[in-house]
């Protein structure tokens, strides 16, 4: 569906904290779920995936978590930094299908 | 590896002219192509799958006639708006997912910013 929204949701941390970013899915067939980052002006880059057979993943200062039940994504940026800053948004993939959904995204603004 | 290039990375141009952007894949062959449109401060929306060697697949909404795309090769497709409009001006990105057999992820170009006068 179309984001409606002009003003993405802000999360503001102070340098150094752990981060969380939520995602609410809506596709109860997507198997594959991705995170990317946008900074202003660029491409999605991608961060970190997670298939629908698992519930966490971890990769370098980044976890993901799964929660199907009630179709939560969530990302966690441990020791943020100022060059976290930037639009994250969540993305799911039905099974089947090679195309993403990405949703609204998720501004992070990080505090020195 | 998995870079993906657009060019040009940004573009302005009178109302009624038609503007081509280019997607390649630099290091890596990829059938399929994804293009999609961006507003400021909202999320990416995909406007068609490319797929080399056939037609393009348009989302819901999204006229064919007026974003042809091409993929003619492994590396390459090309995104054209004909006879752009004020409203057509956007951030324009593409991806590109690896060929190679059970790679999902989609990797994405710098992104065509248009601005149609």
């Amino acid at each position: 569906g179309e984001s409606v929204g002009l003003h993405l949701p802000t999360l503001s941390v102070q340098e150094g904290d752990n981060s969380i970013i939520n995602c609410a899915y809506s596709n109860s067939a997507s198997d594959y779920f991705i995170w990317y980052k946008q900074e202003s002006g660029k491409g999605p880059q991608f961060i970190i995936d997670i298939r629908s057979n698992m519930d966490k993943r971890q990769g370098q200062r980044v976890t993901v978590l799964l929660n199907k039940t009630v179709k939560h994504l969530s990302l966690q940026i441990a020791a943020t930094q100022p060059g976290d800053s930037a639009v994250y948004f969540c993305a799911e993939k039905p099974g089947g299908y090679q195309k993403v959904t990405f949703g609204t995204g998720t501004k992070l603004q990080v505090i020195p | 590896g998995a870079v993906v290039s657009q060019h040009p990375s940004w573009v302005i141009c009178k109302s009624g002219t038609s503007v081509k952007i280019e997607c390649r894949s630099l290091d890596f062959q990829a059938t399929t192509m994804f293009w999609y449109r961006q507003f400021p401060k909202q999320s990416l929306m995909l406007m068609a799958t490319s797929n080399e060697g056939s037609k393009a697949t348009y989302e819901q909404g999204v006229e064919k006639d007026k974003f042809l795309i091409n993929h003619a090769s492994l590396t390459l497709s090309t995104l054209t708006v004909t006879s752009a409009h004020p409203e057509d001006s956007s951030f324009y990105i593409c991806s590109a997912m690896p060929s190679r057999e059970g790679r999902e992820t989609q990797y994405f170009g710098p992104g065509t910013r248009l601005l149609v006068l």
